[in-house]
């Protein structure tokens, strides 16, 4: 059975902090990696990953994948108040369907 | 650039009802998946439209069906409604064969 895991569940840190959250999977037909974050409803789109090893990046996000050992990392730097959500791993693959993971919620205070 | 819309925003059922929930895509996209997000977990895939035909489904009972229209525009029907029903239903569109997919703002979906 496919399954995405992230980790740790909850986290809660102060402002200027980095963060760590992480995302192993197991899908049969692995095609991408994407991250959302969740803050209200509507998750928003942050990145998706396909190949191993490269990182991408925007402003104090920034997010690489492992395809050899199955998981990818999302790094924020500096945190703020703002970044205060939850965010989402997901896994696309070839049925088109996207497998998420039980999400990470994080509390930057100030 | 239009982004996903989602109707109603709340909606409140009682057990046995039917509901309907509706969605438009993001302009320039032709397929839209269905999720379910329970309370404190992550979203579940119901199902994936493309050319108005339903193009996967995810672990849910024939009560839960799907339309999408000419303008890819989609609805959610739900029929004889359980109390376990109760979640936010994402609606979210895509371009054919990509993976990334952009989500409209909900309907939470109360039953009673």
């Amino acid at each position: 059975e496919d399954k995405v895991v992230q980790s740790p569940l909850s986290l809660v840190v102060h402002e200027g902090d980095t963060v760590t959250l992480n995302c192993s999977y197991e899908v049969t037909n692995f095609r991408s990696l994407l991250w959302y974050k969740q803050e209200k409803k509507a998750p928003t789109f942050l990145f998706m990953l396909t190949s191993s090893g490269i990182e991408k990046k925007s402003g104090r996000l920034s997010s690489i994948l492992d395809k050899k050992e199955l998981f990818s990392i999302l790094n924020i730097t500096a945190t703020q108040t703002g970044d205060s959500a939850v965010y989402l791993c997901a896994v696309g693959s070839n049925t088109g369907k996207l497998i998420f993971g039980q999400g990470t919620t994080l509390q930057v205070k100030p | 650039e239009t982004g996903v819309t989602q109707s109603p925003t709340h909606l409140i059922k009682t057990r046995g009802q039917q509901v309907t929930l509706r969605c438009s895509s993001q302009s320039g996209h032709n397929t839209v998946s269905w999720y379910q997000q329970a309370l404190g977990q992550g979203p579940q895939f119901i199902f994936q439209y493309y050319r108005e035909e339903e193009n996967g489904r995810g672990n849910f009972p024939p009560r839960f069906s799907g339309l999408q229209f000419p303008n890819y525009s989609s609805e959610l029907n739900v029929n004889a409604l359980e109390l376990d029903d109760s979640a936010l239903y994402l609606c979210a569109s895509s371009r054919v064969a990509e993976d990334t997919q952009y989500f409209g703002p909900g309907t939470r979906l109360t039953v009673l």
